[in-house]
């Protein structure tokens, strides 16, 4: 069980916008930075969103990130098939002392 | 540009060590705001992170692996390390190192990953 909850699946046709949702609690998301990472199929993950909604240099801004309270979400734009990939937010869990995952969710590009 | 490369034994025996090495190029991982980090991915699951460290010594483990994990950097030689005592299948997983921006930041460098399975 994650302690970030992140939706398993999300769908949506090309050219069309998804949002993939990441919970949490104060420990974590609401009094810390998150960032999202996208993992293509057979290769470590990439960064792609940092302090909740900074893209690295090279992330398109299709590609962007918001929080709010105890939850942050991804939201992409002009979905593309190469877009197809695993997303895991995370954080730093403040009561833990330790660095937490959400368990992932894979987007699929109907 | 920086780039990380991990290694180590891609078979172990339960109840055994495991011992995987990250070598770091392209900069130096004495660089201040950095630490460096391992985290795995058991086959069809999730990231779960192992523990960081920084260039002095500092660490940081995951409470459920703390007790068999051990992190250490080596700076004259510009890599870190990871020790994971007494493992099982479950330990089983893709481990990845990375570098993470200040302790609470993102980890923004991946190294390719290495498969360890866990079999007698």
């Amino acid at each position: 069980q994650s302690v970030l909850t992140q939706p398993p699946s999300v769908s949506a046709a090309p050219g069309q916008k998804v949002t993939i949702s990441c919970s949490g609690s104060s420990s974590n998301i609401g009094n810390n930075y998150v960032s999202w990472h996208q993992q293509l199929p057979g290769t470590a993950p990439k960064l792609l969103i940092y302090e909740n909604n900074k893209r690295p240099s090279g992330i398109p801004d299709r590609f962007s990130g918001s929080k709010s309270a105890t939850s942050a979400t991804l939201g992409i734009t002009g979905l593309q098939t190469g877009d197809e990939a695993d997303y895991y937010c995370g954080t730093w869990d403040s009561s833990l002392s330790a660095w937490v995952f959400g368990g992932g969710t894979k987007l699929t590009v109907l | 540009q920086l780039q990380l490369q991990e290694s180590g034994p891609g078979l172990v025996k339960p109840s055994e060590t495991l011992s995987l090495t990250c070598t770091v190029s392209g900069d130096s991982i004495s660089s201040s705001s950095f630490y460096w980090a391992w985290i795995r991915q058991p086959p069809g699951k999730g990231l779960e992170w192992i523990a960081s460290i920084y260039y002095s010594g500092t660490t940081y483990y995951n409470p459920s692996l703390k007790s068999r994990v051990t992190i250490s950097v080596d700076t004259s030689k510009n890599r870190f390390s990871l020790k994971l005592s007494s493992v099982t299948a479950a330990d089983t997983a893709l481990y990845y190192c990375a570098r993470l921006v200040g302790v609470t930041g993102a980890f923004d460098i991946w190294g390719q990953g290495t498969m360890v399975t866990v079999s007698s």
